[in-house]
């Protein structure tokens, strides 16, 4: 299916787990994203990548890892899960700076 | 430190009504905004995207105002439909940021029959 995936959609993991949530797309986009939304906030940007093996920092990074050894896909690794990772994850790609951002339908993770 | 307020925070219409959500924002030096609807349980999507030089922009029944003298942008929704219950989220870019992008907290729009 063509579009930008997410997986899995729902979550529950313990404190001190590692987990990992994916995102594909077929867009052949350069750049991808990865937020998360939280009650009260607006969409805060994790991570970002703006081309395969190019990965870079956003607002909120501690605690999570990300990769891109392939265009299409990104996954968010949570290396020791805590409860402040609670949260609904969303990916994004897009083209290039500027252009609109596709959003995927979300991972609701919840950390016990 | 770039921001995003939008008013109000929550709101209730009737079908075949039309509203108007605001937006400020500081985020400077000004590229571009965007309004985003998000349908409860999905991702969000693009409704407009507005560079300095556009004041109105239109999508079917949502119009999308900026003045970036004011930094204020509004989004119209005309002749409501239970459809158009959702966030809306305002989203503004500034020149060198890249993709960066800084989020509104959305305005959550209930439309009753």
């Amino acid at each position: 299916d063509a579009g930008i995936t997410q997986s899995p959609r729902y979550k529950i993991t313990e404190t001190g787990r590692q987990v990992t949530l994916m995102c594909h797309q077929t867009w052949s986009h350069s750049y991808m994203f990865w937020y998360r939304q939280d009650l009260g906030h607006g969409l805060r940007l994790i991570y970002y990548s703006a081309a395969a093996d190019i990965t870079d920092k956003g607002e909120v990074p501690d605690g999570y890892v990300v990769s891109r050894s392939k265009t299409e896909n990104f996954p968010l690794t949570l290396e020791s899960a805590t409860r402040s990772q609670t949260s609904v994850y969303f990916c994004a790609s897009n083209p290039g700076a500027n252009y609109e951002q596709y959003f995927g339908p979300g991972t609701r993770l919840t950390v016990t | 430190k770039n921001q995003v307020e939008q008013s109000p925070q929550s709101l209730i219409i009737l079908e075949g009504k039309n509203c108007t959500l605001q937006c400020n924002y500081t985020v400077s030096p000004f590229s571009n905004l965007r309004w985003y609807k998000q349908d409860t349980g999905r991702g969000p999507v693009s409704l407009t995207i507005m560079t300095f030089s556009e004041n109105t922009k239109s999508n079917g029944r949502y119009t999308a105002t900026l003045d970036a003298d004011t930094k204020q942008s509004s989004l119209h929704i005309t002749a409501s439909q239970l459809s158009d219950s959702a966030s809306y989220i305002c989203v503004v870019s500034a020149t060198g940021g890249g993709n960066k992008l800084t989020f509104g907290t959305g305005t959550q729009l209930k439309v009753e029959l």
